[in-house]
């Protein structure tokens, strides 16, 4: 079935590094791939996504591309801040019922 | 965005009793509402579909009789937790789906059960 594979946390970064989360994927035809964030005390919100092969989405200083040929959907950010300290999760869409599979979850603590 | 709301945000009930949990989409109609279950460190677990007017979709292992869900209306799903026992403490999530193109589901704040 259909799975989403993602780095295990916690990753803690220095303020303006550089962030990777890595996220592969396995699904049957063409899933739609997102990001969400969940902050502390927060809901579950959209961060990016992308919904065919090559697509990059981005948002808030982070992208992710659509990598078909690698099946996957890397979280980057070129310059962490503190204020991005919180919980990401990649998540793929296959079909049209709009179940969302979900990766475990990345926490990321970002220090000044 | 759109908002959507959960309530109550914590709750701690005696093991045998019922607990209703309202999630409701404040500025536009849900046609689809998810409920999600999620635990420690772990992903979050679909638990069921819950489209307006209609019975809910249960997933695979999700006890029906024991979680009930009801999506009376376009802007509110409730879940109630019947016969709560301690391992059913959990943190809760729905999400609603408006429907459209936009492929977006926006989530509530989640949640917290705590059976005792």
């Amino acid at each position: 079935g259909d799975s989403v594979t993602q780095m295990e946390g916690p990753v803690t970064l220095s303020e303006e590094a550089f962030l990777t989360i890595n996220c592969t994927y396995t699904a049957t035809g063409y899933p739609s791939l997102f990001w969400y964030v969940q902050y502390p005390g927060e809901g579950l919100q959209l961060l990016l996504k992308a919904t065919k092969a090559d697509d990059k989405g981005s948002n808030k200083g982070f992208e992710a591309t659509y990598r078909k040929e690698t099946t996957s959907f890397h979280l980057e950010k070129g310059s962490v801040q503190v204020s991005d300290s919180a919980v990401y999760f990649c998540a793929l869409e296959a079909g049209n019922n709009r179940k969302l599979i979900w990766g475990l979850g990345t926490s990321l603590a970002v220090n000044p | 965005g759109a908002v959507v709301s959960q309530h109550p945000s914590r709750v701690i009930c005696k093991s045998g009793t019922s607990v209703k949990i309202e999630c409701r989409s404040l500025d536009f109609q849900a046609t689809t509402m998810f409920w999600y279950r999620q635990f420690p460190k772990q992903s979050l677990m679909l638990m069921a579909t819950s489209n307006e007017g209609s019975k809910a979709t249960y997933e695979q292992g999700v006890e029906k009789d024991k979680f009930l869900i009801n999506h009376a209306s376009l802007t509110l799903s409730t879940l109630t937790v019947t016969s709560a026992h301690p391992e059913d403490s959990s943190f809760y999530i729905c999400s609603a789906y408006s429907g459209g193109a936009k492929y977006e589901q926006y989530f509530g704040p989640g949640t917290r059960l705590t059976v005792t």
